[in-house]
């Protein structure tokens, strides 16, 4: 149980274009989604929380315009980095939270690698 | 805001062996501590976790400790694998619904056959 996807696994985009993100739970219900960012060797470093139907909750620093973040339901919340550039190039990675019953847990998918040439 | 200190940065153990990764936090009102383990190219999966009111839980090869007093808590594991290989981050939260995680710098463990 408390399965994360996330779709596509890896994307190579050129600059200017815009990539969305997927970030399903598959066998629970995520009150809350988070949206995080992961360079090389490097910790994980949260870009933004979501709760389905709000708007998120952005991280100092992380630009609400240019990561758009949609979580339309109790299962899927979307990442869309817009007008990708070099820079944004980077390894997403969402995770969920049940958040019902006490659960404090975040499951984590399994990671979206970003190209942007 | 919370800090959490994770030592050491990389760790080698002959297969077989014990590994222990500590981890310290600021925030006395953390109460949830999770610990991840994240293999090259793949989201980190959770391995263990631990909430304040108890001192230690095990599952199987696998341990978590927590003092705190000393804010500080740690993961060990015994009988290593290879496959145990990979880089282990610890996590402190308060523990309510959509807290925020806040993430050691991690420790790539290798196992030596």
């Amino acid at each position: 149980g408390a399965v994360v996807s996330q779709h596509p696994s890896w994307v190579i985009c050129k600059s200017g274009t815009s990539v969305k993100i997927e970030c399903r739970s598959l066998d629970f219900q995520a009150t809350t989604m988070f949206w995080y960012r992961q360079f090389p060797k490097q910790s994980l470093m949260l870009m933004a929380t979501s709760n389905e139907g709000s708007k998120a909750t952005y991280e100092q620093g992380v630009e609400k315009d240019k990561f758009l973040i949609n979580h339309a339901s109790l299962t899927l919340s979307t990442l869309t980095v817009t007008s990708a550039h070099p820079e944004d190039s980077s390894f997403y990675i969402c995770s969920a939270a049940p958040g019902t019953g006490g659960r404090y847990e975040q499951y984590f998918g399994p990671g979206t690698r970003l190209t942007v040439t | 805001g919370e800090n959490v200190e994770q030592h050491p940065s990389t760790l080698s153990v002959q297969e077989g062996d014990s590994a222990v990764i500590k981890c310290t936090y600021s925030d006395s009102a953390s109460n949830y501590f999770p610990w991840y383990k994240q293999e090259l190219g793949k989201g980190p999966q959770l391995i263990i976790d631990i909430r304040s009111n108890v001192g230690e839980k095990k599952d199987q090869r696998i341990a978590v400790t927590l003092n705190k007093t000393a804010k500080h808590f740690s993961l060990h594991i015994t009988e290593t694998q290879p496959e145990d290989s990979a880089v282990y981050f610890c996590a402190a939260s308060k523990g309510n619904t959509g807290n925020q995680f806040y993430f050691g710098t991690g420790t790539s463990l290798t196992v030596i056959p």
